[in-house]
């Protein structure tokens, strides 16, 4: 299978940027994405970007891709208690079957 | 959006006993469905893809004797965990994509299932 890795935890001070980080093995993803797993809750899709794209930015979302070293990375700007969880991402050759990172708890601190 | 439920939520079982979780696409045709597999502080893992009316593809390492998938209709697919042991004890989550989905694929909240 592919390898998606991810930190697996993350301290932010409330108000800071929170910077997400995660690699992947399979080149020829089309697809690329951002979960957010709250406790209790399912994913819920944050944001995906496409392999032909650097930069995709969604009001305090932004996703970066560096497809030469696969490296992808969310920031979250003005970080909020209630952006607490964990984040995965997910790689999808086909569009169809996933593969996830370990997912990175995030925790943000008053 | 598309919304996809899952039911039940939380189970717990004894040892020996089968459970069945069930994953509902309520406001669009599932034409696939995917389970997914989650230990603690692991990814999620994919156990099986199923195609409404056609047997379930199931990834290696996974046994289709023991967990039984079934989408036997547009709106449903259902995971039956047989013989259940503490080992499997895990959060089982199902996604769904199809028409009036957006080709988007979409996450169910989960299940979580304990085996005692």
């Amino acid at each position: 299978g592919e390898d998606v890795e991810q930190s697996l935890f993350l301290s932010v001070r409330e108000g800071d940027s929170s910077v997400i980080n995660c690699t992947y093995t399979d080149s020829s993803s089309t697809y690329l994405y951002w979960y957010k797993q709250e406790p209790g809750a399912g994913l819920q899709l944050l944001t995906y970007i496409f392999s032909n794209m650097d930069m995709k930015q969604d009001q305090r979302l932004t996703v970066l891709l560096n497809k030469k070293d696969k490296h992808l990375s969310l920031r979250i700007a003005d970080t909020q208690t209630g952006d607490s969880a964990i984040y995965f991402c997910a790689e999808s050759p086909t569009g169809n079957q996933f593969y996830f990172g370990t997912g990175t708890s995030l925790t943000v601190i008053p | 959006g598309a919304v996809v439920s899952q039911h039940p939520s939380w189970v717990i079982c004894k040892s020996g006993t089968s459970v069945k979780i069930e994953c509902r696409s309520l406001d669009f045709q599932a034409t696939t469905m995917f389970w997914y597999r989650q230990f603690p502080k692991q990814s999620l893992m994919l156990m099986a893809t199923s195609n409404e009316g056609s047997k379930a593809t199931y990834e290696q390492g996974v046994e289709k004797d023991k967990f039984l998938i079934n989408h036997a209709s547009l709106t449903l697919s259902t995971l039956t965990v047989t013989s259940a042991h503490p080992e499997d004890s895990s959060f089982y989550i199902c996604s769904a994509r199809g028409v009036g989905s957006g080709n988007t694929i979409y996450f169910g909240e989960g299940s979580w299932l304990t085996v005692v």
